[in-house]
């Protein structure tokens, strides 16, 4: 079945760093959704792309979905405290959303 | 509304015993799942229903069940927990199966010992 990959696993950051996480698929995604979930919190919905090449951006964070629509990346430019938590990055299989493992995000201030 | 409201929000149960974890929605979302969430693995797929009385396996279905009679509602049962479901449990729902963002409960966090 599909899987989803994302690396990396860990991330610890200087505040005012970019951060970088990147996911991959075994499979074409049709879309690819990005969540957030803060320490002791739920997954918060980011964003959603779908076309083949596309850029999206809110603030500091920047979505990109590949040419081939098999990898994602979600950069954050200069992190802040507020942006730690875990980034997953989820790619739809059927009528299942199969989410990666998770990057998790520390920003020491 | 209250979105996705899942009860009860810890739990602890002895190896063996049963218990189903509730969920509910507001939204009259069509499409519910459930999820564990384990350190290192993720989010991973138990159960998932695309509307009123139909269920389907996800990726790690063995010791649970699900059922949706309701729009509303889907809990998860338990039926003889292992020390393997120690995990924390999150329901999600959505408008339909494509291309819809997936609102996540609270969470229920689960030791068994």
């Amino acid at each position: 079945g599909q899987q989803v990959m994302q690396i990396p696993q860990y991330q610890h950051v200087q505040e005012g760093e970019d951060f970088t996480t990147y996911c991959n698929s075994s499979t074409t995604l049709s879309n690819i959704q990005w969540y957030k979930q803060r320490p002791g919190g739920h997954p918060v919905f980011l964003i959603q792309l779908v076309k083949s090449g596309e850029v999206k951006k809110q603030k500091r964070l920047t979505f990109q979905f590949g040419e081939a629509k098999k990898n994602s990346s979600l950069h954050i430019t200069a992190t802040q405290t507020t942006d730690v938590g875990t980034y997953f990055c989820a790619g739809r299989n059927g009528n299942k959303l199969v989410f990666g493992a998770g990057t998790i995000l520390r920003v020491k201030s | 509304n209250a979105g996705v409201t899942q009860t009860p929000k810890f739990q602890v149960l002895k190896t063996g015993q049963s218990m189903t974890l509730q969920c509910a929605q507001d939204m009259n979302h069509e499409y519910m799942s459930w999820y564990r969430q384990d350190p290192g693995m993720g989010l991973r797929l138990i159960h998932y229903s695309v509307g009123a009385g139909i269920t389907d396996q996800g990726e790690v279905p063995n010791g649970y069940n699900v059922s949706r009679s309701t729009t509303e509602d889907f809990p998860l049962r338990l039926l003889s927990a292992a020390p393997s479901q120690t995990s924390v449990y999150f329901c999600a729902s959505r408008r339909g199966y494509q291309g819809y963002e997936q609102y996540f409960g609270p969470g229920t966090r689960l030791t068994v010992t």
